[in-house]
């Protein structure tokens, strides 16, 4: 079984609809981490959360915005989709104890806004 | 704040070749390193990892990489790469000296292994 899954898988929306993005672990992790891949761009972070309590803003968090429900779920919302939102979603996680901060990922999410 | 340039954006390769990708990342007292393998519609998962100590990592299907600090570089290479090594490949640095020490990645490589 996927230690982090991410759902859905594949999603196709029209500019202005809000969509959210879902992502469980069963890796006891305490931190996690949404994250955009465009070509070229590699991935950028969107949102991250090194607790129940803690969220925090990362390089792109424009017109996005995030939610942790319980240490094992976090989830990603579009409020109002635009065309420029299309990409390939990661959700990742990471255990505080490591000192590398070794992040591992979801299968990702392949979101396209027309 | 720490940046991470992967200087080819597609390496071409025929099978049985070998391949090196290339990795630069700005400069800092200390840094972990990583190679991250993304093959085709999957996530990212770790080929290897840089902490301390000797300076040539060995990880998973092969492939190594060397710590170099006074060029700041970290390339991956294999010997020999077969067709199943046909994936993107990420490089990323976190900084320990950072609040949160969080990853920075580069662009990505596209490795495309021919027959």
């Amino acid at each position: 079984d996927a230690d982090v899954t991410q759902t859905p898988r594949n999603r196709i929306t029209k500019t202005g609809k809000r969509i959210m993005l879902e992502c469980s672990q069963t890796k006891g992790h305490d931190r996690m981490y949404w994250y955009r891949q465009d070509p070229g761009l590699g991935l950028r972070l969107i949102y991250y959360s090194f607790d129940v309590k803690d969220i925090n803003k990362g390089e792109i968090s424009d017109g996005y915005s995030v939610s942790r429900q319980a240490q094992a779920k976090f989830s990603l919302s579009l409020e109002s989709a635009i065309p420029n939102q299309t990409a390939l979603y990661f959700c990742a996680t990471s255990d505080l104890g490591l000192a590398d901060n070794e992040q591992f990922f979801g299968p990702g999410t392949r979101l396209t806004v027309l | 704040a720490q940046s991470v340039t992967q200087l080819d954006s597609q390496v071409p390769v025929f099978e049985e070749a070998p391949v090196e990708l290339r990795c630069n990342y700005s400069s800092s007292v200390s840094v972990y390193l990583f190679w991250y393998v993304q093959y085709p519609n999957q996530g990212l998962q770790l080929l290897l990892k840089y902490l301390s100590g000797s300076t040539l990592v060995k990880g998973i299907n092969g492939f190594e990489a060397e710590f170099n600090k006074s060029q700041t570089s970290f390339h991956l290479r294999k010997p020999s790469v077969h067709i199943s090594d046909t994936a993107e490949y990420f490089c990323a640095v976190s900084d320990p000296g950072n609040a949160g020490n969080m990853l920075t990645f580069g662009g990505g490589t596209r490795l495309m292994v021919k027959p």
